[in-house]
């Protein structure tokens, strides 16, 4: 079975200061990883993905992701926050055969930007 | 513009009236999921189809019912709506399988009274 644990469920940074958001994994195959972005009273929206090619991942907005398979952990990091990212963020885990596999989402972290 | 609608995009129902969400797609997409998101739970699977005609229960299915008879429509069902109902609901539908990524629709704020 897989999981998802997001360590923090509030980040606040100041704007301009570099941002990271952890995430730790659980996968019985090989998973594929997400990572989403919601901002209030929106729908989700893919930031980026890492489906077991390149471990450093590139999304839009300037995130990036780095996928450690001895960590099971798929950080989310930006050099330099801006107050258009206060939002949640939501790690996602692929996994399991064929049409069967499905996403699971981890709980969530608030990350809230300072002037 | 091209991606998933939900309506309707807020409801109060009163419990044990039923109601039926609608989730359309104009991507050609053959998956299709329901999600319902609380807070502190991320979002969790209540059902999913990976085509015309087809269902599947998901992670949370009990009290909800879904059908897809046409490829762009995902259809959900209350038939007796409880409390613990309320929630925000969530359409999403991907190409094929989950690894291409999700559209997400904009929500379906729902409240049980």
């Amino acid at each position: 079975a897989q999981s998802v644990t997001q360590l923090d469920s509030h980040v606040s940074v100041s704007e301009g200061t570099p941002v990271l958001l952890r995430c730790n994994y659980s996968s019985s195959y090989s998973p594929s990883l997400f990572w989403y972005v919601q901002h209030p009273n929106k729908g989700l929206q893919l930031l980026l993905k890492y489906t077991s090619a390149a471990t450093l991942v590139k999304g839009i907005n300037g995130f990036e992701a780095e996928f450690k398979k001895s960590e099971t952990s798929f950080h989310l990091t930006k050099p330099s926050a801006h107050m258009s990212d206060a939002a949640e963020y939501f790690c996602v885990v692929s996994d399991g055969p064929g049409s069967a596999r499905q996403l699971t989402f981890g709980s969530g972290t608030q990350l809230t930007v300072l002037p | 513009n091209a991606g998933v609608t939900q309506t309707p995009k807020f409801r109060v129902l009163k419990t044990g009236q039923s109601m039926t969400l609608l989730c359309a797609q104009d991507m050609n997409h053959e998956y299709m999921y329901w999600y319902r998101q609380d807070p502190g739970m991320g979002l969790r699977l209540i059902h999913y189809s990976v085509g015309e005609g087809t269902t599947a229960k998901g992670e949370v299915p009990d009290g909800y019912n879904v059908s897809r008879l046409k490829k762009q429509n995902f259809l959900l069902g209350l038939e007796s709506a409880a409390p613990s109902q309320t929630s925000v609901y969530f359409c999403a539908s991907s190409f094929t399988a989950p690894d291409y990524g999700y559209t997400f629709g904009s929500g379906t704020r729902l409240t049980v009274v």
